[in-house]
């Protein structure tokens, strides 16, 4: 079957360093997106990786590794704002979005 | 970026009542869209994949006469509860690809938020 995998919560502190990290076993590959999405709000886009290697973005840096099924997202200066959860999916052979169940990440002052 | 929209933000409606909820393209023209469901603190789950002028793809588990997807042009799809129950309240949220994008996108409605009394 198809699963993405991501730690359920994480806790950091303002103007710190956070990686969530995402694994994933999926028929086929087109991609990976990571997403954030406040609560009660809809998912916003962050970063596209279909490449391996890293792709940055200002304070956000996505990483991807195919052979591994890995992909990290990284945070940097965290704000007060960033406290969010960070969706990891998969877009597989159908290309068709595989979702990963979301980290919280709470961020404290 | 390309935006979609989604109507109404918010319903409340009574048991045993239907509801749609569109969603809309606004400046793409989107062959496919995609109707998710989202329980508090629960991941997106995929209900419905919505293709214009054919038949709805429904997710395993989710009954397609319940919740009718129409895509009768290429920036609008409709979903509707139909004989709404309070299990059905839920964040039901609509994302659309756009083809002119290279990198497989989906961009997302603001969501709709359903409360069944």
């Amino acid at each position: 079957g198809q699963n993405i995998d991501q730690p359920t919560e994480m806790t950091a502190t303002e103007g710190a360093i956070v990686q969530i990290n995402c694994t994933y076993q999926t028929s086929g590959f087109n991609g990976l997106f990571w997403y954030q999405q406040h609560a009660g709000e809809a998912p916003t886009f962050l970063s596209y990786n279909v490449l391996d290697g890293l792709e940055e973005k200002g304070r956000f840096s996505s990483f991807l590794s195919r052979s591994k099924g890995y992909s990290y997202l990284l945070l940097k200066e965290l704000q007060m704002k960033d406290s969010a959860s960070y969706l990891c999916a998969v877009m597989d052979s159908n290309y068709q979005l595989i979702w990963g169940a979301g980290t919280k990440l709470i961020i404290k002052p | 970026g390309a935006v979609v929209s989604q109507h109404p933000s918010w319903v409340i409606c009574k048991s045993g009542t239907s509801v749609k909820i569109e969603c809309r393209s606004l400046d793409f023209q989107a062959t496919t869209m995609f109707w998710y469901r989202q329980f508090p603190k629960q991941s997106l789950m995929l209900m419905a994949t919505s293709n214009e002028g054919s038949k709805a793809t429904y997710e395993q588990g989710v009954e397609k006469d319940k919740f009718l997807i129409n895509h009768a042009s290429l920036t609008l799809s409709t979903l509707t509860v139909t004989s709404a129950h309070p299990e059905d309240s839920s964040f039901y949220i609509c994302s659309a690809r756009d083809p002119g994008q290279e990198n497989n996108e989906q961009f997302f409605g603001p969501g709709t938020r359903l409360t069944v009394l």
